[in-house]
């Protein structure tokens, strides 16, 4: 069964802090990665990762993917207040012909505190 | 705006009595589906669509039906609401070039309590 699996699922940090979320998986028909962030309404996308050992950057925030391990990993550093969110780790992959589809983590919880 | 709209926000409503959610997106996205969220378990997929009169189910489609009469529109039916099927929906849109994930437009989310 295709699964994604996060770490920590909870996590409380103090401003200024770096923090690195985890998610793992175990799928078929691998496509491609993406990292979500979701602050109490709808996901907003962050990063779609699909080949190994490259780094994807947007300003405090990186993500890497490692396809030899199945997994990828979500940087924040200098953490802000307003990191505070649910980070999503999804997975998108290729079921049969005109199917595939994105499976997403549980999320890991993130809270920044000042 | 590029929006996807889902209404309502907030429902509460009893057992066995059917209900709609409506999705429409104003992007002429043809691909649209349907997610709930609950709490450990991620977004999980109920229903998808890959154009006018195209639908699928997806891993958890038990209790849901869905309908794709026109390309806006995909509303989420539930026939014979039951307390399992508290949850947050969200509603989510793409050009089906871009349906992997990173493309996704998604709707406010809907949060459905059945008593």
């Amino acid at each position: 069964e295709d699964k994604v699996v996060q770490s920590p699922l909870s996590l409380v940090v103090h401003e200024g802090d770096t923090v690195t979320l985890n998610c793992s998986y175990e799928v078929t028909n691998f496509r491609s990665l993406l990292w979500y962030k979701q602050e109490k309404k709808a996901p907003t996308f962050l990063f779609m990762l699909t080949s190994s050992g490259i780094e994807k950057k947007s300003g405090r925030l990186s993500s890497i993917l490692d396809k030899k391990e199945l997994f990828s990993i979500l940087n924040i550093t200098a953490t802000q207040t307003g990191d505070s969110a649910v980070y999503l780790c999804a997975v998108f992959i290729y079921v049969k012909t005109s199917y595939d589809k994105v499976i997403f983590g549980p999320g890991t919880s993130l809270s920044v505190i000042p | 705006e590029a929006q996807v709209t889902q209404n309502p926000r907030y429902l509460i409503t009893v057992t066995g009595k059917k209900l709609t959610v409506t999705c429409s997106q104003n992007m002429n996205h043809e691909y649209m589906s349907w997610y709930r969220q609950d709490p450990g378990l991620g977004l999980r997929q109920i229903y998808y669509s890959m154009n006018v009169e195209v639908t699928d189910k997806g891993d958890v489609p038990e209790g849901y039906k869905v309908s794709r009469k026109e390309k806006r529109n995909f509303p989420l039916i539930l026939e014979s609401p039951s307390p399992n099927q508290t949850s947050l929906y969200f509603c989510a849109s793409s050009r089906a070039s871009d349906r992997g994930g990173h493309g996704y437009t998604f709707g406010s989310g809907t949060r459905l309590t059945v008593v």
